[in-house]
């Protein structure tokens, strides 16, 4: 699976847009892009997924680049529950496609 | 939504002992399960992979007769972490794939092992 770069750390205001962003340069064809978040001492929680398109569902929009070697995850309006840990991984379909390397993610804080 | 149970949600034991760490999907079958564990303020590390009727795959590293893994149903696996030492103490999370080429993983809440 390839490997992805995010930023250790970010803060955001409460109501406002939270835009996570996420390198992965040497992402293959037939990976996806998941996103997952981890609230302190809960396990990760689905957010979102793509593989070349935008989407968008009802936690998040997740915009990935014409070239797919980086995406950016945005909650549109970040409250003080959504400060975690959020994770970017990459990943292909089939037999393997749930095992997921988890790197370092981003704590995102959300300040009042 | 896809909903995985794990219990015990937090376990204290002396060292020595066994402990057992149930993972089961509510409402969903799961073909495939994974074990990770986590160390505070540190990412999910994965443990192994299990399938239904299967023997669990194991990342390198991990001790397979210390850490038994078992996937008897389509709902249930288990994680048995045999004479538990302090080191053994950490935050095991188990995840589940709803069917062969689904992609979504769904996260139990964790369980958190103390070995004194």
């Amino acid at each position: 699976d390839a490997k992805t770069t995010q930023p250790p750390s970010m803060d955001c205001a409460e109501g406002r847009a939270a835009n996570l962003p996420c390198n992965h340069s040497t992402i293959s064809g037939n990976e996806y892009v998941y996103w997952y978040r981890q609230i302190h001492s809960q396990g990760p929680q689905y957010i979102i997924h793509g593989l070349k398109n935008n989407e968008t569902n009802e936690m998040a929009s997740l915009i990935i680049t014409e070239d797919r070697k980086s995406s950016t995850l945005i909650l549109p309006h970040a409250t003080l529950r959504d400060t975690a840990v959020y994770y970017c991984i990459v990943r292909v379909e089939g037999t393997n496609a749930g095992k997921s390397t988890f790197g370092d993610g981003t704590t995102l804080t959300v300040k009042p | 939504g896809a909903v995985v149970s794990q219990h015990p949600s937090r376990v204290i034991c002396k060292s020595g002992t066994s402990v057992k760490i149930e993972c089961r999907s509510l409402d969903f079958q799961a073909t495939t399960m994974f074990w990770y564990r986590q160390f505070p303020k540190k990412s999910l590390m994965l443990m192994a992979t299990s399938n239904e009727g299967s023997k669990a795959t194991y990342e390198q590293g991990v001790e397979k007769d210390k850490f038994l893994i078992n996937h008897a149903s389509l709902t249930l696996s288990t994680l048995t972490v045999t004479s538990a030492h302090p080191e053994d103490s950490s935050f095991y999370i188990c995840s589940a794939l709803p069917g062969p080429g689904r992609q979504t993983q769904y996260f139990g809440p964790g369980t958190r092992l103390l070995v004194l």
